[in-house]
Parts: structure tokens; C-alpha cells; sequence
């Protein structure tokens, strides 16, 4: 089974700068996708970005970059030029295959990040 | 264009009773993922489905049933509440089941209370 590890239940950093977040994971799989999400506090969960096993660069949308070191099974997201409304839960996630071409998204626990002014 | 939706919004229901939460997926996503997330864990998947047919199911008992439309929305129901089955319930949908980035897009969620 697969498993999603972040080791950080929270975090600060001042407003403008920025911050790495943790996360490894465990797979047997050749073929996965990272994800992370965003999760204020009214609780819907926003995609961030997307990183898929065999993509040769790191991913990068905005903001965010993912630092992905596949040797080392791990996808730290990094958020530059942090701002206030940054502040929430972010959830690593990796696809897992289910039955033939099904699959689910499986969580790690979890980064409270606190930006502050 | 209308994210997904899920209603309602909050329930407060007892021990023992049966419950039935909605979800309406984006425009043109065929498929719908259900998801239970526990105070202080993260979402911890339950069901998937695809084209009106169960695709996948996550480690959760037989009181947990599922079901999907020919427009596609989806009920999750859920019978004999225990408190354990507190939680804020998470729709997702997707374009197609699986390949790339192929994000879910998640819903609001239904936040359960069970006394």
C-alpha cells in the first residue's frame, strides 16, 4: 500500500517569504502522481499542483513549485512571497491505482501554515 | 462555470439513524469520488465512480453505500450512525477516471455531526 509522510504539523513564516513543506512518500508503483492541496478553514479543498513520476522537471504553477527528488521519495512544496491569505492546511496526496484504470487519491495527515504579517 | 456542489452543507443526526448526502459534479466529469476526513487527518477515501458503476471502494463497513445518477451527481448514504461517523464528508469529480494530471476537484463538503 501506498503512504503519504509529512512531518511538519505546523508551520510559520513571514509575510513575504518563503517556505518549504514536507512531504515523502512510499510507493511500489513505477508509475504515480503527486499532488498537493490547500485546505482553509471553510474546508474545500483547492488544487495546487501536480508532479507525475516519469516528469523530467519540477513542477511549477505561480507561486508554487514542487521540489521533487524521486530518489529520495520526496515532494516538498515550496510557496515563495508567502501571503496572509496562505495561511491553511496543505495536504500532500499521491494517486494510487486502483482495479484496472481506477484510481484514488491517498493523503498524508496534513501542514498547518501560518503566515504572519 | 459551477464548481462541484454538495448538499447540504451541515447535519446534526443520532446514533442509530441513516443519512444521505448529495453531490453534483462539474459539468462534463464523469466521475465521483467520496471521501471522509476526520478532524485533524487528512481525507481518507470511501468510494469511486465512474459512468454510474462502482470503480472502487476504500476500507469502510457495509453501512456505507454509494450510488451515481445518469446525470452523474452521486448520494453517499450512510446507516446505524456511530459517533466515529463524525466527519466532514468530501466530493470530488474528474474528467476521466485516470492518466496525468488529471486532478479531482473537490467540493465544499458536508460536515456530519452525529450525537
Amino acid at each position: 500500500a501506498q503512504k503519504i509522510t509529512q512531518t511538519q504539523p505546523g508551520m510559520f513564516v513571514q509575510e513575504k517569504e518563503a517556505v518549504t513543506l514536507d512531504c515523502t512518500y512510499d510507493t511500489s508503483d513505477p508509475s504515480y502522481g503527486l499532488f498537493w492541496y490547500k485546505q482553509p478553514s471553510s474546508g474545500e479543498m483547492i488544487f495546487l499542483i501536480y508532479q507525475g513520476s516519469y516528469d523530467q522537471q519540477n513542477a511549477t504553477e505561480g507561486r508554487y513549485s514542487l521540489n521533487f527528488q524521486k530518489a529520495r521519495k520526496s515532494a516538498n512544496l515550496v510557496i515563495s512571497a508567502s501571503q496572509l491569505g496562505d495561511s491553511a492546511m496543505y495536504f500532500c496526496a499521491m494517486r494510487e491505482h486502483l482495479e484496472g484504470s481506477n484510481y484514488k487519491l491517498t493523503f498524508g495527515k496534513g501542514t498547518l501554515l501560518t503566515v504572519n504579517p | 462555470d459551477a464548481g462541484v456542489t454538495q448538499s447540504p452543507t451541515h447535519l446534526i443526526k443520532t446514533r442509530g439513524q441513516q443519512v444521505t448526502l448529495r453531490c453534483s459534479p462539474i459539468s462534463g466529469h464523469k466521475s465521483v469520488s467520496w471521501y471522509q476526513q476526520v478532524l485533524g487527518q487528512g481525507p481518507q477515501f470511501i468510494f469511486q465512480y465512474y459512468e454510474k458503476e462502482e470503480r472502487g471502494r476504500g476500507n469502510f463497513p457495509d453501512r456505507f453505500s454509494a450510488r451515481q445518477f445518469p446525470n452523474y451527481s452521486s448520494e453517499l448514504n450512510v446507516n446505524a450512525l456511530l459517533l466515529g461517523d463524525s466527519a466532514l464528508y468530501l466530493c470530488a469529480s474528474s474528467a476521466r477516471l485516470a492518466g496525468g494530471q488529471n486532478e479531482q476537484y473537490f467540493g465544499p463538503g458536508t460536515r456530519l455531526t452525529v450525537t
